[in-house]
């Protein structure tokens, strides 16, 4: 089974700054996704950014990148310029592609504070 | 808007009621997924369908059952509720017919309080 891996329960940083987080995973297969999702205080589950671990290239959405290590088994997700709207919890998620089963395995979440 | 629809929003209700709470998954997709999420904890995962037959299960009590209808909405059902129960029940699809699995896509979330 696979496995999520967030060792930061909270994070913060200054509003205009840039703040990493981390996500490490265990799986033994070779095809499957890695996602970045933003909990803000509303609840709502918002994507912020997905990778192909059959792409070398790291994703980038914005002020959103990621720095995939795929041999590493790590997937972390750099905020450039934060804001106060940042402000949320982010969960690392990975995906299967094999068959129709394919759950989401999310990481236990990193509380990101933004301070001015 | 992700396009999945879950209601109600919020449930109160007391110690040993059933409730259902129900999914509307977005147009064309044929997984639909099923989540808690405990207060201040992380997403956990409780049962899979496909195209309305179960995929997977997770760590779904036994007094929790789902299904999901041909016209592929779903509901879970939680009976003999306990004050453990109360949490943030999310709905998220994915899968579109013909498609490469993707992202989940997911609902507003159903805030189920047993008092």
């Amino acid at each position: 089974a696979q496995t999520v891996t967030q060792s930061q329960p909270e994070m913060s940083v200054q509003e205009a700054e840039t703040v990493t987080l981390s996500c490490t995973y265990d799986t033994s297969e070779s095809d499957y996704y890695l996602f970045w999702y933003k909990q803000p205080p509303s609840r709502q589950m918002i994507l912020v950014i997905r990778q192909e671990a059959y792409k070398q290239q790291n994703a980038t959405e914005n002020r959103f990148s990621v720095n995939f290590q795929k041999a590493a088994k790590s997937f972390s997700l750099k905020i450039s310029d934060s804001q106060l709207g940042d402000a949320a919890m982010y969960f690392c998620a990975y995906r299967s592609l094999s068959g129709t089963a394919s759950k989401l395995t999310f990481g236990t979440g990193t509380r990101l504070q933004v301070t001015l | 808007d992700s396009g999945v629809t879950q209601t109600p929003k919020h449930l109160i209700t007391a110690t040993g009621q059933r409730v259902t709470l129900r999914c509307s998954p977005r147009s064309g997709d044929l997984s639909v997924y099923w989540y808690q999420q405990s207060l201040d904890q992380g997403l956990q995962f409780l049962i899979q369908y496909y195209n309305g037959e179960e995929r997977a299960k997770g760590n779904i009590l036994e007094r929790f059952s789902a299904q999901q209808f041909p016209d592929l909405h779903s509901e879970l059902n939680l009976s003999s509720l306990e004050l453990g129960d109360s949490a943030l029940y999310f709905c998220a699809s994915s899968t579109p017919f013909g498609g490469r699995n993707t992202e989940a896509f997911f609902g507003q979330g159903t805030r189920l309080t047993v008092v």
